[in-house]
């Protein structure tokens, strides 16, 4: 079965500073997802990645996954408060669909003022 | 557009009792699925369903049922509760077009089995 693996588990930056989280794949992928998740709520739809070297940026949020390496990364630029939260990857292990995807463990992002 | 909808918020049950999580959504999606979220492991698949009447397990389904009778609900039902299954779920909903695109989360269940 296909796993995830996200990096760092933590993460606290200084407000302003950039940062990057890795989501490493054991198997292929075939695309990515990546969500926000706010303390205690629900998780938001960031970007999805489809193929390899495809890169998409939404405001300060840019991602990019490397198929060959089987990993995405998510950057921030210039972090602000907004910024904070649990940032979770998943794909799907069978190319079927979003309705199955495999989730990383999670990334828990914390910004200093 | 409500999107996705989950009710209750917060459930506390004894060991051995039954309950029903409640999930909707009016955005016409034909997939609907349930996870799980327990501190460090992300999210885990319960139970899927790609249209009304079509259910199939996940990950982890021990102890799960599901049932889909219309499109707009996909009731998660614990059948005996256990400690084991003290976690936040989660109910989402996708379009169908050839299965790629935004999977819509509700708001989560935060469920404590004493």
């Amino acid at each position: 079965s296909q796993e995830l693996e996200q990096s760092p588990q933590s993460l606290i930056v200084q407000e302003g500073k950039n940062l990057t989280i890795n989501c490493t794949s054991s198997k292929t992928l075939y695309g990515l997802y990546w969500y926000k998740q706010k303390y205690g709520e629900g998780l938001i739809f960031l970007m999805m990645l489809q193929k390899g070297g495809e890169e998409k940026s939404h405001e300060k949020i840019t991602a990019k996954l490397d198929e060959k390496k089987q990993q995405s990364s998510l950057h921030i630029t210039a972090s602000q408060p907004s910024h904070a939260g649990i940032y979770l990857c998943g794909a799907d292990p069978h190319f079927q669909g979003a309705q199955k995807l495999v989730f990383g463990q999670g990334t828990r992002l914390t910004i200093n003022p | 557009n409500a999107g996705v909808t989950q009710t209750p918020k917060f459930q506390v049950l004894k060991t051995g009792q039954s309950m029903t999580l409640q999930c909707a959504q009016d955005m016409n999606h034909e997939y609907m699925s349930w996870y799980r979220q327990d501190p460090g492991m992300g999210l885990r698949l319960i139970h899927y369903s790609v249209g009304a009447g079509i259910t199939d397990q996940g990950e982890v389904p021990n102890g799960y049922n599901v049932s889909r009778s219309t499109t707009e609900d996909f009731p998660l039902r614990l059948l005996s509760a256990a400690p084991s299954q003290t976690s936040v779920y989660f109910c989402a909903s996708s379009y169908s077009s050839g299965g790629w695109g935004e999977q819509f989360f509700g708001p989560g269940t935060r469920l404590t089995v004493l």
